[in-house]
């Protein structure tokens, strides 16, 4: 069965912290995995990832995916309260099928 | 287990006419999502329940409905389908809004 987990559920951290989520992952036909930040709404696009080893970065977060391990994580240094959120991994299987985890809850306090 | 599920897991029906999709939760939340997500982007959030109020997204076009009988389900109408509404159709659901959601598998809609 396809399926995506992430940890933790949920994460409490003071500004300025450095966090790591993780993301992994057993789907067939494996074609690229996604990170999206979701606030009030629907979910805001942060990473795709698809080749092994190779970090993508954009400002304080930045993202990793190990294919041979089967999993993905996300950093983000030097936390802001802007940060809170919750962060859903996405991955891409066969026929363009999503599998959704269910989120990291992320609570940055001042 | 608990569990969001959605059927059909995929859907084909004719340009124009109407379509329903289904989506169901044991997980007991009050909260429950449909999302439409086309080839490599974003879902793009539809609309929403919380308990029984309805939240329509803004740029939902009106041939989207939404109905939720009881808690346990929800139904996704589409009353007159496009070529344009082709797409994978997520339900998702949470204990409140600002928790982590659970996914249904979806449902993948093609219109000919």
């Amino acid at each position: 069965e396809d399926k995506v987990v992430q940890s933790p559920l949920s994460l409490v951290v003071h500004e300025g912290d450095t966090v790591t989520l993780n993301c992994s992952y057993e789907v067939t036909n494996f074609r690229s995995l996604l990170w999206y930040k979701q606030e009030k709404k629907a979910p805001t696009f942060l990473f795709m990832l698809t080749s092994s080893g190779i970090e993508k970065k954009s400002g304080r977060l930045s993202s990793i995916l190990d294919k041979k391990e089967l999993f993905s994580i996300l950093n983000i240094t030097a936390t802001q309260t802007g940060d809170s959120a919750v962060y859903l991994c996405a991955v891409e299987g066969s026929g363009n099928q999503f599998y959704f985890g269910t989120g990291t809850s992320l609570t940055v306090i001042p | 287990d608990a569990m969001v599920i959605q059927n059909p897991r995929y859907q084909v029906t004719q340009f124009g006419k109407p379509v329903t999709l289904s989506c169901s939760q044991t997980l007991n939340h009050n909260v429950m999502y449909w999302y439409q997500q086309k080839s490599s982007q974003a879902p793009k959030l539809l609309f929403h329940y919380y308990d029984k109020d309805f939240n329509n997204e803004a740029d939902t076009p009106d041939n989207f409905q939404s109905r939720r009988p009881n808690t346990s389900f929800c139904f996704l109408d589409i009353r007159s389908p496009g070529l344009g509404d082709a797409a994978m159709y997520l339900c998702a659901t949470s204990r409140d809004r600002t928790y982590e959601q659970y996914f249904g598998p979806g449902t993948r809609l093609t219109v000919t």
